[in-house]
């Protein structure tokens, strides 16, 4: 079962505006990380942020920052001051229900578009 | 300096060839993986290695066969190839074992195409 959820598939946004790409998760473990990546045209996956989960301070790295609620388990990625080269695939990644602890499960993705 | 690298970075071949994708990281981790991502952009987590033990080894057809000969490689070697094992291979690694707590560090990417 899909345990990350991306619910938009396409985002776009003008440049300089701000945009929230959102990620739903259901993990069973206790203490975990979150992850953000950027995978661009160029193909490769790119880490933009990460969040600790025993952590109530969101996880902030320049224009990006998350907005995390545990309780929901809901973890979005906010990008300010949004720039062309921003545009590309963004994956949100949890641990998984159950099984191994030593993966991670990908969202679907979400292609966010930036408009000049 | 690449973290990461995996050669080559195209592949092109035949239908029930075999083929390897290397992949080598230089920067001292212990865990390494080998994700497929298809043509709709799913990326899905193939195998993992921990210091050259296989950890995880997901539902993965028996013509994939990871080797690792020592903990800064981990090569994929597919035999007998099929048109649905077209997609782009990636190498990742992270720290050590507690994965779900370390950053994981992915390669380029192979983009595999069988015809």
């Amino acid at each position: 079962a899909q345990t990350v959820t991306q619910s938009q598939p396409e985002m776009s946004v003008q440049e300089a505006e701000t945009v929230t790409l959102s990620c739903t998760y259901d993990t069973s473990e206790s203490d975990y990380y979150l992850f953000w990546y950027k995978q661009p045209p160029s193909r490769q996956m790119i880490l933009v942020i990460r969040q600790e989960a025993y952590k109530q301070q969101n996880a902030t790295e320049n224009r990006f920052s998350v907005n995390f609620q545990k309780a929901a388990k809901s973890f979005s990625l906010k990008i300010s001051d949004s720039q062309l080269g921003d545009a590309a695939m963004y994956f949100c990644a949890s641990p998984p229900i159950g099984g191994s602890n030593y993966k991670l499960t990908f969202g679907k993705g979400t292609l966010l578009t930036v408009n000049p | 300096d690449t973290a990461v690298s995996q050669t080559p970075k195209y592949l092109v071949t035949q239908m029930g060839n075999d083929k390897s994708i290397k992949c080598e990281q230089n920067l001292g981790h212990d865990t390494m993986y080998w994700y497929k991502q298809d043509s709709k952009k799913f990326l899905k987590i193939m195998f993992s290695y921990n210091n050259k033990e296989l950890i995880i080894n997901e539902t993965v057809p028996n013509r994939f066969s990871p080797k690792s000969p020592d903990k800064a490689h981990l090569n994929l070697h597919i035999n007998s190839l099929e048109l649905g094992d077209s997609a782009v291979y990636f190498c990742a690694s992270s720290l050590g074992l507690a994965s779900i707590q370390e950053t994981q560090y992915f390669g380029p990417g192979t983009r595999l195409l069988v015809l």
